[in-house]
């Protein structure tokens, strides 16, 4: 069954990076898009950005460019993001979520824009 | 941005009933739109996507209708299982955005 499998809570200062991992299993892994969705305590739901696991395609809301990286490892099958300059407003669950459209071109960006399976969540929280 | 409004924000209502939630587009999104179940502590789960097409395993009791900026998603008789924080998302433009959540309570 599909799996994906977060990293654990994390305590980060303001102005830090902090890196949050999901590991998948269970699928393909390159054939899958991933997207990264984060809720702030209380809050709705915040959609980031997406990464093709296939060729390492990304693709980022405008809110968080030049902060957010999302990268893959094929030989773990492990997708990561990665946000810097750390402020208290970042605090929330980040999760990733898988988008249920196959990849067909590694280096593109095609996906449906949903996301059928989630990962368990990853609360980082930024305090000084 | 597309902006995604829900109403109510909450709803108590009781096992048994029939429940409808609304979520509206500030442009049309003709029928991308996406339903979410989320429960305290836990990542939400897909109900319904592209408006009303069910998703495999969950229950017939759900149930989604509209296109352009107008949509509802429908459980036809409230269960216990059912009592969650409920989101509409809308996949039209690139931007994905969410719905600010309806919260179902029991009443």
């Amino acid at each position: 069954q599909v799996q994906l499998v977060q990293s654990g809570a994390e305590v980060k200062k303001p102005g830090a990076s902090v890196k949050v991992s999901c590991k998948a299993s269970g699928y393909t892994f390159t054939s899958y898009y991933m997207h990264w969705v984060r809720q702030a305590p209380g809050q709705g739901l915040e959609w980031m950005g997406i990464i093709n696991p296939s060729g390492g395609s990304t693709s980022y809301a405008q809110k968080f460019q030049g902060r957010v990286t999302m990268t893959r490892d094929t030989s773990t099958s492990t997708v990561y993001m990665e946000l810097s300059s750390l402020r208290s407003e970042d605090t929330a669950v980040y999760y990733c979520a898988r988008d249920p459209k196959i990849v067909v071109v590694p280096a593109a960006i095609a996906e449906e824009g949903i996301f059928d399976y989630w990962g368990q969540g990853t609360l980082v929280t930024v305090s000084s | 941005d597309i902006q995604m409004t829900q109403s109510p924000s909450t709803l108590s209502a009781s096992v048994g009933d029939r429940v409808t939630i609304t979520c509206r587009a500030s442009q049309s999104i003709s029928s991308w739109l996406a339903w979410y179940q989320q429960k305290p502590g836990k990542a939400p789960k897909l109900l319904i996507y592209k408006a009303s097409s069910l998703e495999s395993g969950v229950p017939s009791r759900f149930s989604g209708s509209g296109s352009g900026t107008e949509f509802t998603l429908t459980i036809s008789s409230l269960q216990p299982d059912d009592f969650a924080t409920y989101y509409c998302q809308q996949y039209n433009s690139y931007f994905r955005t969410f719905g600010q959540g309806t919260k179902v309570e029991i009443k």
